[in-house]
């Protein structure tokens, strides 16, 4: 079956510091892949997507692209923010007839200090 | 626009109580979804739905059941409550179905249960 794996946080960073959160994933077919972002107290929030290999998306600084040799989807942004504190997931769509529900990664806790 | 709203935001059972949580959504989305997030976990599919009247379950169906009598609303109910069940819920929708082809899901703000 689909799965993805993240790496395990919590990431510490000083503000305007690189980040790098590693996500793999494992699926049959061409699955979508997503970055969602959840802050404190709310639900997950769409960050970024790609739909097919090479793909990059982007939006707020983030990125990924869509790495079907590694099947990777790495999450990467220049300078974080104290404001960017928050959990990443990334995840893939099953593009099987049906459902089409999201597998989620573990999550990655990003904590930015000032 | 309110998107997918969740009530109740908190909540404790005893063991053995039922209860409904309940979602409405008002982008007109065919799909909803209900996942339940363990502490460190990602999320898990418990029961969708791709248009009123029709269900199916997920990943980790047992001990929960749902309804689609409308678009807008998809109610989780938990019949006889157990410990196993203290997690938080949300909900989703996604326009897949409805005009929209990219399986982006819009969350709400989530359901926080413990169960006693």
């Amino acid at each position: 079956g689909n799965s993805v794996t993240q790496m395990e946080g919590p990431v510490t960073l000083s503000e305007e510091a690189f980040l790098t959160i590693n996500c793999t994933y494992t699926a049959t077919g061409y699955p979508s892949l997503f970055w969602y972002v959840q802050y404190p107290g709310e639900g997950l929030q769409l960050l970024l997507k790609a739909t097919k290999a090479d793909d990059k998306g982007s939006n707020k600084g983030f990125e990924a692209t869509y790495r079907k040799e590694t099947t990777s989807f790495h999450l990467e942004k220049g300078s974080v923010q104290v404001s960017d504190s928050a959990v990443y997931f990334c995840a893939l769509s099953d593009q099987g007839a049906g459902r089409r529900a999201l597998t989620f990664g573990s999550g990655t806790r990003l904590q930015v200090q000032p | 626009n309110a998107g997918v709203t969740q009530t109740p935001k908190f909540r404790i059972l005893k063991i053995g109580q039922s209860m409904t949580l309940q979602c409405t959504q008002d982008m007109n989305h065919n799909y909803m979804y209900w996942y339940r997030q363990d502490p460190g976990m990602g999320l898990k599919l418990i029961y969708y739905s791709v248009g009123a009247g029709i269900t199916d379950k997920g990943e980790v169906p047992n001990g929960y059941n749902v309804s689609r009598s409308t678009t807008e609303d998809f109610p989780l109910r938990l019949e006889l409550a157990a410990p196993s069940q203290t997690s938080v819920y949300f909900c989703a929708s996604s326009p897949l179905g409805s005009g929209g082809e990219d399986n982006i899901q819009y969350f709400g703000a989530g359901t926080r249960l413990s169960v006693l």
